[in-house]
């Protein structure tokens, strides 16, 4: 079955230091990748994607993500977090020929000062 | 260009009654989703319009859930009459193209309270 796991729920990082959030899928079709953020009141915002080429994204915010085929992975990561990067961030995979995406549980980030 | 709206942001209900939550989509975007999450679970997908015609609503729940999209413009989805475990956050998403390569634009979503 297609699903996408983000296996931390909670990541509390201090400002200024750097972050991975992990993102995992099974997919059997060639994977179409997304990471979201949703920040308090604020709409799911796309943050970068994947559908193929070369596997190290840049995204906005400073944001970044690295496709790895051999590990079904997209992590996403940051040198440096800023407090204003505190938010609900949402792994999710799309694909050749569907239109729906499948999401992960996400992964809720605290910034401390 | 304006992005997705939704209306209400907040809606506390009674079990038994009626909500009906509105989107409405970017503009030249014939694709629109429902899509619905429950606290602490998954964000899930419950139906695609292409312009009025649904092409997908096999995410929807129940037949307790009606979905329109009148003239091809904004969505609206009814719950009646709403249960406790309909509670949840309900995003919309609109596209150009109905594909996997597509980027969907997310609106605030409408947080449904049923108590």
């Amino acid at each position: 079955a297609q699903s996408v796991t983000q296996p931390d729920i909670h990541i509390t990082v201090s400002e200024g230091a750097s972050l991975e959030l992990r993102c995992n899928y099974s997919y059997g079709a060639t994977p179409y990748l997304f990471w979201y953020v949703q920040s308090p009141g604020q709409g799911l915002q796309l943050l970068l994607k994947y559908f193929s080429g070369d596997t190290l994204v840049q995204g906005i915010k400073g944001f970044e993500a690295e496709f790895k085929r051999s590990q079904s992975s997209f992590n996403l990561r940051k040198p440096s977090v800023h407090w204003s990067d505190a938010a609900e961030y949402f792994c999710a995979v799309g694909a050749t020929g569907t239109y729906k995406y499948i999401f992960g549980t996400g992964t809720r980030l605290k910034v401390l000062a | 260009e304006a992005g997705v709206t939704q209306f209400p942001s907040h809606s506390v209900i009674e079990k038994g009654q009626t909500v009906t939550l509105r989107c409405d989509p970017i503009s030249g975007h014939d694709n629109l989703y429902w899509y619905r999450r429950v606290m602490g679970k998954e964000i899930k997908f419950l139906l695609h319009f292409v312009k009025e015609s649904k092409q997908d609503e096999s995410g929807m729940p129940n037949n307790r859930f009606l979905a329109e999209r009148t003239g091809g413009t904004y969505s609206t989805l009814k719950v009646q009459p709403a249960e406790l475990e309909d509670s949840g956050v309900y995003f919309c998403a609109s596209s150009r193209a109905g594909k996997g390569t597509d980027t969907q634009y997310f609106g605030p979503g409408t947080r449904l309270t049923v108590l």
